[in-house]
């Protein structure tokens, strides 16, 4: 189905373990993001890519790595878990067009990530 | 980038008009203003923009002040399904950038009975 998907739904992780939540767009957006939301908190974002290859931090990147190979995929990996990185991820994609009104972006569904 | 206001929370009765408010006062010339809901626990979802006249879709209709100051976000008959949080964000329009949205804390609307 056409959309944007996040995989895994829910992950249960150890303490310093390494863990890549996948983010997947059949759209071929130019742009997508990474965003963590903490309970009571609104949504922080963490990484964001305008295209394959292109990538930049945001406003929470510490700890965390991007990469874009492919203009679908935007994987986002946490090198060594810590418990203050359990959150609810989401992932996002836009389309902007040069000269032109930019468009509102599509979230994932989340994926829920506890560090024990 | 513009930040915005907007009241914690807000109640509306079921079929009535849900007015929500956003201040953003230091708005610039090329920034749109964006709103979003998230229902609880879902990613959010894009609702309306605009720059400075008055939009409408089949969701809501977004209504912006002439100094663009500040706007409101009008659900016509509001449901129990419209029960969210509701995030105003002014976001710029870079061209060849990524262009970020910035998250508040936005409304929470209880739609009741």
């Amino acid at each position: 189905d056409a959309g944007i998907t996040q995989s895994p739904r829910y992950k249960i992780t150890e303490t310093g373990r390494q863990v890549t939540l996948m983010c997947h767009q059949t759209w071929s957006h130019s742009y997508m993001f990474w965003y963590r939301q903490d309970l009571g908190h609104g949504l922080r974002l963490i990484y964001y890519s305008a295209a394959a290859d292109i990538t930049d931090k945001g406003e929470v990147p510490d700890g965390y790595v991007v990469s874009r190979s492919k203009t679908e995929n935007f994987p986002l990996t946490l090198e060594s878990a810590t418990r203050s990185q359990t959150s609810v991820y989401f992932c996002a994609s836009s389309e902007s067009r040069q000269g032109q009104r930019s468009y509102g972006y599509t979230f994932g569904s989340g994926t829920r990530l506890t560090v024990v | 980038d513009a930040k915005t206001t907007q009241p914690p929370s807000m109640d509306c009765a079921e079929g009535r008009a849900a007015n929500l408010p956003c201040n953003h006062s230091t708005i610039s010339g090329n920034e749109y203003v964006y709103w979003y809901r998230q229902i609880h626990s879902q990613g959010p979802q894009y609702i309306i923009h605009g720059l400075k006249n008055n939009e409408t879709n089949e969701m809501a209709s977004l209504i912006i002040t002439e100094d663009r100051k500040s706007s409101t976000l009008i659900l016509p008959h509001a449901t129990l399904r419209d029960t969210a949080v509701y995030y105003c964000i002014v976001r710029p329009r870079r061209s060849g950038t990524a262009s970020k949205l910035t998250f508040g804390t936005g409304t929470r609307l209880q739609v009741t009975l």
